[in-house]
C-alpha cells in the first residue's frame, strides 16, 4: 500500500528554536499533502493544505508566518515551526494524496516538545 | 457546534461483548465518511469507508443515515487488540478535505 515518511519522528528542543518537519510521499505523487495537528485527547485539526508548487492554504487561526509550509515537489512538504514555543508542543502529522478522489495515507506523525 | 461529534467514552467492556459507536456531523453537503482507528500516540489508521447501505468488513459493520446526519460503527465479539480510539471523520468540500471527530475511546478487557 500507499506509504508517507513522516520526519523526524520526535523532536525535543528549546524555546525559540524553529523546527522543520517533512513528509515524504514514498510510492506515489503526492498533489496534495495536509498538514494536522492533535493536542491531548483532542481530535487532529487541519492546520493547511498544500498544493505542488502552489502556496499553502491555512485554516482559519493558523497563523501562516508561524507555520511555513513549503510543497516544492509532488513527494515531499516541509512544515516549519518557526521561533517555536512551548504551547506549539503537540502531535503534528502529514497526510498525502494522489488527487482529489484519492485516499489521504497519513505519516507517523512527529511529537513535538518546546521546553 | 462541532463539525463532527463523538461521544468520548471510554467504552469499557469484556471481550466477546458487542459494542456500538454514533457520531452526528453538522455540514449536510459532507460528500464521504469514514471511521479510523488511532492507538495511542500513533497516526490514525482507515478502518472503513461508511455508505447510505451500509459497510461490512469481519466483524465490523457500519453505516450511514443522510437524512439524520448519524454515522454508527458496530463491532461483534470485541477483541482486546480492537482497543483503541475511533475516529468518525467526514470528508467535505472540493479538495478533500477531512474533519475529524475527537473519536471515542474503547478498552476491552479479558
Amino acid at each position: 500500500g500507499a506509504v508517507v515518511s513522516q520526519h523526524p519522528s520526535r523532536v525535543i528542543c528549546k524555546s525559540g528554536t524553529s523546527v522543520k518537519i517533512e513528509c515524504r510521499s514514498l510510492d506515489f505523487q503526492a498533489t496534495t499533502m495536509f498538514w494536522y495537528r492533535q493536542f491531548p485527547k483532542q481530535s487532529l485539526m487541519l492546520m493547511a493544505t498544500s498544493n505542488e508548487g502552489s502556496k499553502a492554504t491555512y485554516e482559519q487561526g493558523v497563523e501562516k508566518d508561524k507555520f511555513l509550509i513549503n510543497h516544492a515537489s509532488l513527494t515531499l512538504s516541509t512544515l516549519t515551526v518557526t521561533s517555536a514555543h512551548p504551547e506549539d508542543s503537540s502531535f503534528y502529522i502529514c497526510s498525502a494524496s494522489g488527487g482529489p478522489n484519492q485516499p489521504q495515507h497519513f505519516g507517523d506523525g512527529t511529537r513535538l516538545s518546546i521546553l | 457546534r462541532k463539525e463532527v461529534e463523538q461521544d468520548p467514552g471510554p467504552f469499557n467492556v469484556p471481550e466477546g461483548a458487542t459494542v456500538a459507536f454514533n457520531c452526528t456531523y453538522s455540514n449536510s453537503a459532507s460528500q464521504s465518511f469514514f471511521w479510523y482507528r488511532q492507538d495511542c500516540r500513533k497516526e490514525p489508521k482507515l478502518l472503513m469507508s461508511v455508505y447510505s447501505s451500509g459497510n461490512e468488513d469481519g466483524r465490523f459493520t457500519a453505516q450511514l443515515n443522510r437524512a439524520s446526519q448519524y454515522i454508527s460503527l458496530l463491532i461483534r465479539d470485541s477483541k482486546l487488540s480492537d482497543s483503541a480510539t475511533y475516529l468518525c471523520v467526514v470528508k467535505t468540500g472540493g479538495y478533500n478535505k477531512l474533519i475529524f471527530g475527537a473519536g471515542t475511546r474503547l478498552a476491552v478487557h479479558p
